[in-house]
């Protein structure tokens, strides 16, 4: 049973342009939420996380939203650029669980020139 | 600088062969993971250690083991390597208590078994 979702496994943007990546669970017992970028052949970076008592988190570009409600996230990147691209994790984690994180399928992010 | 290394880049094993992969961090954290990535099915949970020789079952440990002997070090182990454990094999830490759940991730291991 997939906890985390991410429904669309790719994304293509114009630079300059908005994406917008989303993220929908399940558990309710999730209280913080995390975004990870991965390039090829290389290990995920954390990007922007929000813990379940905020609805908005914004750190530059990118700007991550919550709705506990509707139990869905999403990440704003504002511009694009062409070094965005990549392949952009949600993740989610219970406050009890020493940190273990459950993560989506990932979504393929392309930024055109 | 923090910095989580994996032992290898790539890897090609045999079937039925034990395979190895070695996972070192350096910022004294007490959480180690080990994950598998495969297209379409995003990172899963293998095996992960909260402390020294501690360890909890993830979501896909079968035919998978774990050890953690020294605090920095998390290695897994296939005890018979099987072609459907072809994948990229991620390492990461954290630490426990704070505000973050962040963690860090090696480059990973592209390991093939034939």
């Amino acid at each position: 049973d997939q906890q985390v979702k991410q429904n669309s496994p790719s994304l293509s943007v114009q630079e300059g342009r908005i994406s917008i990546l989303n993220c929908d669970y399940t558990n309710s017992m999730f209280d913080y939420f995390l975004w990870y970028k991965k390039y090829p052949a290389e290990g995920p970076t954390f990007l922007i996380s929000i813990s379940s008592i905020k609805d908005k988190n914004e750190d530059g570009r990118f700007t991550v939203f919550l709705n506990k409600s509707a139990k869905h996230l999403s990440l704003h990147i504002v511009p694009s650029q062409p070094g965005d691209s990549a392949v952009y994790f949600c993740a989610a984690s219970e406050r009890t669980s020493y940190g273990k994180l459950t993560f989506g399928q990932g979504t393929i992010l392309t930024v055109h020139p | 600088d923090v910095k989580v290394t994996q032992s290898s880049r790539y890897l090609v094993k045999r079937t039925g062969e034990k395979v190895f992969l070695e996972c070192v961090q350096d910022m004294d954290h007490e959480n180690m993971f080990w994950y598998r990535q495969d297209p379409g099915l995003g990172l899963r949970l293998i095996y992960f250690s909260y402390d020294v020789k501690m360890k909890e079952k993830g979501d896909i440990p079968e035919g998978y083991s774990v050890s953690r002997e020294k605090k920095e070090r998390f290695s897994l182990i296939l005890e018979s390597a099987s072609t459907n454990q072809t994948s990229m094999y991620l390492c990461a830490s954290s630490r426990t208590g704070g505000a973050s759940y962040e963690q860090y991730f090696g480059p990973g291991t592209r390991l093939t078994v034939t």
